[in-house]
């Protein structure tokens, strides 16, 4: 079942906040971030595991509610670079927590950042 | 690390051609994945690999579609018959396990 996103949408001035959420009908044992610009191919942010665990090379920070089922992304004094299309993805089960097999990814929420 | 390659970057084929896609994955990782995105949409599913084993393979993915990844290394999706309805973005992913995916440019599929 696909995540669903929220918001749709969001424009934001440069250097303001943003948090884009991420919610699941089924147990989540890890989510995936990632950012598209135009054109472009998805590029990972965040791997966030049950128990905790976080793994990402970008200063991005977020949040995993495994009793909600749900995960928070978190754009702080975000910078045009942020623009961009921003997608979480899960896992279909527990086996395979940490992305070990096929994610399914949500809509995406579309972020505008204006000088 | 020179990312994963894609070939080609634009493909425009006739409808009830087939067409064949190459992925080159980083060479450390050991996950190869296909994905098809459309416009406005998040990245659709299709199969996955773990060295040369196909490990599985989304309901999306038809009879028309194969995949293979000899040696372990790079794989081929081909597309047999192809329908107006295969036109998208077929993205490779590959990664390592615990890590997160390293997508491709693409192959943008034209079916006319």
């Amino acid at each position: 079942q696909q995540p669903v996103q929220s918001p749709q949408a969001v424009i934001l001035r440069e250097g303001e906040d943003a948090v884009i959420n991420c919610s699941s009908s089924k147990a989540l044992y890890s989510v995936h971030w990632y950012r598209q610009k135009h054109g472009e191919a998805p590029v990972f942010l965040m791997i966030l595991l049950k128990g905790g665990e976080q793994k990402g090379h970008e200063k991005i920070s977020a949040s995993f509610n495994e009793k909600k089922q749900q995960s928070s992304l978190y754009l702080t004094a975000s910078q045009l670079s942020y623009s961009g299309t921003y997608f979480c993805g899960t896992p279909p089960g527990m086996y395979s927590g940490g992305g070990a097999d096929g994610l399914t990814f949500g809509k995406g929420t579309h972020l505008i950042i204006q000088p | 690390d020179t990312g994963v390659s894609q070939n080609p970057r634009h493909k425009i084929t006739k409808r009830g051609q087939n067409v064949t896609f190459r992925c080159d994955p980083i060479s450390e990782h050991n996950r190869l994945y296909w994905y098809r995105q459309t416009l406005g949409q998040g990245p659709e599913f299709l199969t996955y690999f773990q060295n040369e084993a196909q490990l599985e393979k989304s309901r999306l993915l038809s009879d028309r579609f194969s995949a293979e990844r000899p040696k372990g290394s790079f794989s081929t999706l081909e597309i047999q018959r192809t329908e107006q309805g295969d036109s998208a973005m077929y993205l490779c992913a590959s990664r390592k396990d615990g890590y997160g995916y390293t997508f491709g440019s693409g192959t943008r599929l034209t079916v006319v």
